[in-house]
């Protein structure tokens, strides 16, 4: 059984460009999550993807947007990057059911310069 | 929405020592997890515990969903178990459900 793989792991980018994040779930895992952390807290909800479809969003603007790919794997957008974007980027898989338990990704740690 | 507070913020402890996590929620939830995330920022899952008891190794944990609270408990400490602690809780029953996270314990075991 594969666990949730997250690429690239570091990357270094600067204000404005746009960036994309990318991540592949659990086997057999149908929902994916994305997760923001800045330093020294702890993760935010940014959207949540079942079937190919945005399926819940937290506080998060516009310019961070995603995809799900039929084979389960996703990618988050980040359009005109800013400062306070640096930070560590989750990923989360889960199955849908009585037990959801969520499986994460080791992260992509975006700097912003 | 939700609230998660965990208690206590730090912890610093000598190696072999016990500790008590503490996780507190403000409404009735459908899923609890414990994380570790260790230095090299990956979560993982100590304990999937909406309710009830578990135990694995040295760690165990409880939940007791009617007083909203769930603890952590740490037995023989060891310096690998460094590292920030979590819980987090979502309340939606099915799909689009989100996680909401505490601030974290910080552990240090020092040998």
């Amino acid at each position: 059984e594969t666990g949730v793989t997250q690429s690239p792991t570091h990357l270094i980018k600067t204000r404005g460009q746009q960036v994309t994040l990318r991540c592949s779930s659990q086997s057999g895992h149908n929902t994916v999550s994305w997760y923001q952390q800045a330093l020294g807290q702890g993760p935010q909800f940014i959207f949540q993807y079942y079937r190919e479809e945005e399926n819940g969003r937290g506080n998060f603007p516009p310019r961070f947007s995603g995809l799900q790919f039929p084979n389960y794997s996703s990618e988050l957008n980040v359009n005109a990057l800013e400062l306070d974007d640096s930070a560590l980027y989750l990923c989360a898989s889960s199955f849908p059911g009585p037990t959801r338990a969520y499986t994460f990704g080791s992260g992509t740690r975006l700097t912003v310069v | 929405g939700i609230q998660v507070e965990q208690s206590p913020p730090d912890l610093i402890l000598q190696e072999g020592a016990n500790s008590t996590l503490r996780c507190n929620f403000s409404d009735s939830v459908n899923n609890l997890q414990w994380f570790h995330q260790n230095p090299w920022g990956q979560l993982i899952n100590l304990f999937y515990i909406p309710s009830g008891t578990k135990q694995n190794g040295r760690l165990s944990a409880t939940t007791v969903a009617t007083e909203r609270y769930s603890l952590l408990y740490i037995s023989s400490s060891q310096t690998t178990d460094s590292g920030v602690y979590f819980c987090a809780v979502d309340r939606s029953p099915g799909a689009g459900n989100m996680l909401t996270f505490g601030g974290g314990t910080r552990l240090m075991v020092k040998p």
